[in-house]
């Protein structure tokens, strides 16, 4: 398998651009997450979905961050619109069914992450 | 609630060995560890379900105390390759990981 696929690598934008970013998780998982890692807040979870419903986004920061998957090999991250504050690292990552809950035993794929900078 | 891992950051020379802890305020019932190397992705690396599980791979190896809120990660003989940063994660109630801010380890030659 191809693993977790993200697009683009990078992006540079201006503020107040929309962005729009995509990944394509393992074939045959139901779990789907998207995180944003930077210095100052470390690895941050925006939003998971299961089975292509958004399950819990509390971690998205504002209105302007939206998900979605459409279908369950296909997901966008959208920022509309952007601001300095949100280059960051963005990553996908996606995990098998099976147990949920506390001792779950789901590992978590990673893609290779989207390099945002909003200038 | 975010899990506490200490050190922040940690330098070692080849074959030095070293100990990244892992504590949570809350009941934890299972630990995943990920490695990030520079520039990459997180990559898994093993779970601890059950407190006072030990699991290893390669000289890389773990524990999982329950009852203490904590989990260990120890490296022996530290390579080269093992340099990056260490998470720790713990799984809510649903399927996602709150994961902790990270342990740098730089392991110079």
């Amino acid at each position: 398998d191809a693993g977790v696929i993200q697009s683009p690598r990078h992006e540079v934008t201006e503020m107040g651009q929309e962005v729009t970013l995509r990944c394509k998780p393992i074939s045959g998982h139901d779990y789907l997450f998207w995180y944003r890692q930077t210095m100052m807040r470390g690895l941050e979870l925006l939003i998971y979905f299961n089975n292509n419903v958004p399950i819990d986004d509390s971690g998205m920061p504002e209105d302007r961050f939206s998900a979605k998957m459409p279908n369950a090999s296909f997901s966008t991250l959208k920022i509309q619109p952007s601001e300095p504050r949100d280059s960051a690292v963005y990553f996908c990552a996606s995990s098998p069914a099976g147990t949920s809950g506390y001792r779950a035993k789901n590992i978590q794929y990673f893609g290779a992450g989207t390099r945002l900078s909003v200038l | 609630q975010q899990p506490v891992q200490s050190p922040q950051a940690v330098i070692l020379r080849e074959g030095e060995d070293a100990v990244i802890n892992c504590s949570s305020s809350k009941a934890l019932y299972s630990v995943h560890w990920y490695r990030q190397k520079h520039g990459e992705a997180p990559v898994f690396l093993m779970i601890l379900l059950k407190g006072g599980e030990q699991k290893g791979h390669d000289k890389i190896s773990a524990s999982f105390n329950e009852k203490k809120q904590q989990s260990s990660l120890y490296l022996t003989a530290s390579q080269l390759s093992y340099s990056g940063t260490y998470f720790c994660g713990t799984p809510n109630a649903g399927n996602m990981l709150t994961f902790g801010g990270g342990t740098r380890l730089m392991v110079k030659p």
